[in-house]
């Protein structure tokens, strides 16, 4: 069982729908991430947040809007999707940079 | 993002014998470096680091090589099992300590 959790682990939503998804970890550390993996693809950095600050958005349509209410949780907002974004989202977070990131199992979202 | 790959898109092993799985990366400055290993369904799981003051590090059953002349980076895995059977990324920092960027993935199968 992994360490970081997320919520819903499949989600099927239309292209007008509003979604969310959820990352919750509770080991202290102060960087979460949010990534975006294709089948048979590496996951793809999408966002990075820093002592819940985001710190790093690698040009990412803004119908995704990420969200850390707190250090335990990751949230990413979903608006206006389209069926190419269907994928696995996965979450991970780190003691600080140049530490191994921890991952969710993901979520596997289908835009219809 | 940066530009990490890897050399095999895909490798069998006969259940005994070693692995070798190898990653190239272009960003001479990257200064940390990690495996990781992704089964079906679920998250990337981490196998072992090193930084760039190293060339070499063991872990159990796991080497890994780093060699920054040729920017190559290898995993070994020793006495290959049916269960070290999956798809494994290389990741590397990027210039700020906390983009991960991942390789295009070896997809390991072990033949009982």
């Amino acid at each position: 069982d992994t360490e970081v959790t997320q919520t819903p682990k499949h989600l099927v939503m239309g292209m007008t729908n509003k979604k969310s998804l959820k990352c919750e970890q509770h080991m202290g550390h102060r960087a979460m991430y949010w990534y975006k993996q294709k089948a048979k693809k590496p996951p793809e950095l999408m966002f990075v947040y820093s002592y819940e600050k985001l710190s790093i958005n690698e040009s990412v349509p803004s119908r995704f809007s990420p969200e850390c209410p707190n250090s335990s949780l990751l949230n990413l907002h979903l608006h206006a999707l389209q069926p190419e974004d269907s994928a696995l989202y996965l979450c991970a977070s780190g003691w600080q940079e140049n530490s191994p990131l921890h991952f969710g199992n993901g979520t596997r979202l289908t835009v219809t | 993002g940066e530009s990490v790959g890897l050399h095999l898109p895909t490798l069998s092993v006969q259940e005994g014998d070693n692995s070798i799985i190898n990653c190239a990366y272009s960003n001479s400055a990257s200064d940390y470096f990690i495996w990781y290993k992704q089964e079906s369904g679920k998250g990337p799981q981490f196998i072992i680091d090193i930084r760039s003051n190293m060339d070499k590090r063991q872990g159990q059953r796991v080497t890994v090589l780093l060699n920054k002349t040729v920017k190559h980076l290898s995993l070994q895995i020793a006495a290959t099992q049916p269960g070290d059977s999956a798809v494994y990324f290389c990741a590397e920092t990027g210039s700020t300590g906390n983009q991960f960027y991942f390789g295009t993935g070896t997809s390991l199968t072990v033949i009982p």
